[in-house]
């Protein structure tokens, strides 16, 4: 089966400065990976997702590349903001399903 | 009410009760999930469901009992559960589309304590 490995596990930045969130998965037939945000007590909401025909894709301050090759795709986020603190999910297509990886604690300091 | 919405919010049972959680999506989509969620570990997919069929369990313990009567209601029964299942259950659903997957709407998850 797939196998989602995702780091940093916590990440604490200051206002303002860049966050980079990686994972890595095993099975190359895998082809959606999106990432979802879960605030405390809420719900995972969707904030960005890739297909593994594209290489990059960019919503305002959010970004998701994807290298197929190396079977990694990664979360950039400028210029955060304290609202950004939350905790980070990605997630690998796989069949009929979605894997998901540990989870990243974001904290920005302001 | 819109989006995928579940009851209760809370519940607290013991190892002998039985007890369903209820999930509902208003969003007309064709696929439905549960996950497991607890602390310091990946959400854990459960059950899915495309157009009303199991088509997956993840070797899930019989004390789940999934039930799935329509494309928008779908049910977890729950009896003679263990303290370690205590955690959060979320429910989800998408709009499958010729296999390929789609965004997934979470609920807002029922805390479960087993005591």
């Amino acid at each position: 089966g797939e196998n989602v490995e995702q780091h940093p596990s916590t990440l604490s930045v200051q206002e303002g400065d860049s966050a980079v969130i990686k994972c890595t998965y095993s099975d190359s037939a895998s082809n959606y990976f999106p990432w979802y945000k879960q605030e405390l007590g809420k719900r995972p909401q969707l904030i960005i997702d890739i297909r593994s025909n594209v290489g990059e894709k960019k919503d305002q301050r959010i970004a998701v590349t994807l290298n197929k090759t190396a079977k990694h795709f990664s979360l950039h986020i400028t210029e955060t903001q304290p609202e950004d603190s939350a905790v980070y999910f990605c997630a690998v297509g796989y069949g009929n399903k979605l894997v998901f990886g540990a989870g990243t604690i974001l904290r920005v300091k302001s | 009410e819109t989006g995928v919405t579940q009851t209760p919010r809370h519940l607290v049972m013991g190892m002998t009760n039985k007890k369903s959680l209820k999930c509902e999506q208003h969003l007309g989509h064709n696929a439905m999930y549960w996950y497991k969620q607890s602390a310091k570990k990946p959400l854990e997919l459960m059950f899915v469901y495309s157009l009303e069929e199991r088509v997956e369990n993840n070797s899930v313990p019989s004390r789940f009992s999934p039930e799935c009567p329509n494309s928008s209601h779908l049910f977890l029964h729950l009896h003679t559960l263990q303290p370690e299942d205590s955690a959060l259950y979320l429910c989800a659903s998408s709009l499958e589309t010729s296999g390929s997957l789609d965004t997934q709407y979470f609920g807002p998850g029922t805390r479960l304590t087993v005591l």
